[in-house]
């Protein structure tokens, strides 16, 4: 149980063209999901929160316009880069919670290879 | 504000030597704690968590973590190290101030178990 995809695994477009990653929870309600960019060997950061039905809060520093989330079901998000340039290039990883269990933890996807050349 | 940290970059251990990653913590309140792996190219898995109970928490793969309060340690153990033991490991905190469940992670730790 608690298994969160990402769609694509990897992606690799030209600079100016935007990019849509999604996340689902397979097998419970995620009303709260988060979004990572993490760099080689690095920590992960936090861009922001996805609230099913509501807008998404963003990390101080994170430009919103950018990076667009939607959360339109409580088993999928997905963050939209927009007008990618190169120094977009990370790897995102996306958790859920699975608030309905109770529990603490977050469960994450297997993250995405974005390359922007 | 409330902070982790990994103060070991890497961490290197021969196969079937106890291995300890360390973490300590800034929380105001009650911690909870969390210790996760990533492997290459791949999401994190978790590993444990401490929220409440007994200092000594059991986790998956043999994984376990002592809570230490007057430290504000939760280093991460296991008794005997695997060389697929081998991966990042990362430790993070829940943001009390966010209701959503916010972690925040510590900088990660580079197992590397020789055989």
């Amino acid at each position: 149980g608690a298994v969160v995809s990402q769609h694509p695994s990897r992606v690799i477009c030209k600079s100016g063209t935007s990019v849509k990653i999604e996340c689902r929870s397979l097998d419970f309600q995620a009303t709260t999901m988060f979004w990572y960019r993490q760099f080689p060997k690095q920590s992960l950061m936090l861009m922001a929160t996805s609230n099913e039905g509501s807008k998404a809060t963003y990390e101080q520093g994170v430009e919103k316009d950018k990076f667009l989330i939607n959360h339109a079901s409580l088993t999928l998000s997905t963050l939209t880069v927009t007008s990618a340039h190169p120094e977009d290039s990370s790897f995102y990883i996306c958790s859920a919670r699975d608030v309905l269990a109770g529990t603490h933890e977050q469960y994450f996807g297997p993250g995405t290879r974005l390359t922007v050349t | 504000a409330q902070s982790v940290a990994q103060p070991e970059d890497q961490v290197n251990v021969a196969e079937g030597n106890p291995l300890t990653v360390k973490c300590t913590y800034s929380v105001s309140g009650n911690p909870y704690l969390f210790w996760y792996v990533q492997y290459p190219n791949r999401g994190l898995q978790f590993l444990l968590k401490y929220i409440t109970g007994d200092n000594l928490v059991k986790g998956s793969y043999g994984f376990e973590a002592e809570f230490n309060k007057s430290q504000t340690s939760f280093h991460l153990k296991k008794p005997s190290a695997l060389v697929s033991d081998s991966a990042l490991y990362f430790c993070a905190v829940r943001v009390f101030s966010s209701n959503t469940g916010k972690l925040i992670f510590g900088q990660g730790t580079t197992l590397q178990v020789k055989p």
